[in-house]
C-alpha cells in the first residue's frame, strides 16, 4: 500500500513570496489533515477535510494560507505572502473515514523563508 | 497553553534496558492517546495508541500505562534497541467531538550499544 506523498520535500523562499505544498492522501481515505511543525514542537493541525469539505480550519491563519482538496483526493496547500515564521515542516496525513484514531503520515516539506 | 506536555527533550538508555517516555496532558476531556516516532527527514508513524477505559495497552516490546487520576501516560521500551533511536510524540485527543489530535514537544531517544 503506497504510503502519502508530499511534494516538494524541500523548499526555500524569501518573505512576501508565495509557495504551494502539494499531498496525494492514501488511496480510499477520507479524512485529510494538514500540520505545521515548527523545530522543537509537536505538530499543530492547520485544516482538516473530509472529502472535499473543511472539518476544522480554526487554527490556519486565514490572511495568508489556504488549502483546498478538490475531489478528495489530492490537496494543495498554499501560503501568500510567506513570513520568516512560517519556516516550518509541512505535513501531511489521511485517515479512514470513520476510523479517526490512527493518522497516516507523509515525508512533510520542509520551508525555510529566509 | 499547552496541553500536552513531555517535560524530558531528550533520553539516552543503554541497549537492552528499559526506555520510559513519560506524557503529561492538562484537558480532562482528553480520552484517546496515541504514541508516534519520527525518524529525521520522515513523517511520525504511529506506535501504539490507549483509550481511557483501560490502564495498559502492549505491544511487543511496547507498552503503554495511564494514569487517569495524575493526567499521566507513559510510554516503555523493553529491550531498547538501538533502531528505536527516534524523537516520540504524545498525542491526545476526544473520541467524540472535534478530531484533532493535540501533540506533545516530543522526547528524542537514543539507545546507544
Amino acid at each position: 500500500e503506497a504510503g502519502v506523498a508530499q511534494s516538494p520535500r524541500y523548499k526555500i523562499i524569501e518573505k512576501r513570496q508565495s509557495v504551494a505544498f502539494w499531498c496525494n492522501p492514501i488511496s480510499g481515505h477520507a479524512t485529510l489533515y494538514w500540520y505545521q511543525q515548527i523545530l522543537g514542537q509537536g505538530p499543530k493541525l492547520l485544516i482538516q477535510f473530509q472529502n472535499n469539505g473543511v472539518v476544522d480550519d480554526s487554527q490556519l491563519p486565514k490572511d495568508r494560507f489556504s488549502a483546498e482538496r478538490l475531489k478528495g483526493v489530492d490537496s494543495t496547500l498554499k501560503i501568500q505572502p510567506a513570513k520568516l515564521e512560517d519556516s516550518a515542516v509541512y505535513l501531511c496525513a489521511s485517515s479512514l473515514s470513520g476510523s479517526p484514531f490512527e493518522q497516516y503520515f507523509g515525508p512533510g516539506t520542509r520551508l525555510t523563508v529566509t | 497553553d499547552q496541553q500536552v506536555k513531555q517535560n524530558s527533550p531528550s533520553l539516552s538508555v543503554q541497549e537492552g534496558r528499559i526506555s520510559i517516555l513519560n506524557c503529561d496532558y492538562t484537558n480532562s476531556m482528553f480520552d484517546y492517546f496515541l504514541w508516534y516516532k519520527k525518524y529525521p527527514a520522515e513523517g511520525p508513524t504511529f506506535l501504539i495508541s490507549i483509550s481511557s477505559i483501560k490502564d495498559k495497552n502492549e505491544d511487543g516490546r511496547f507498552t503503554v500505562f495511564l494514569n487517569k487520576s495524575a493526567k499521566h501516560l507513559s510510554l516503555h521500551i523493553v529491550p531498547s534497541q538501538p533502531g528505536d533511536s527516534a524523537v516520540y510524540f504524545c498525542a491526545a485527543k476526544r473520541s467524540r467531538g472535534p478530531d484533532k489530535l493535540i501533540f506533545g514537544t516530543g522526547t528524542r531517544l537514543q539507545v546507544f550499544p
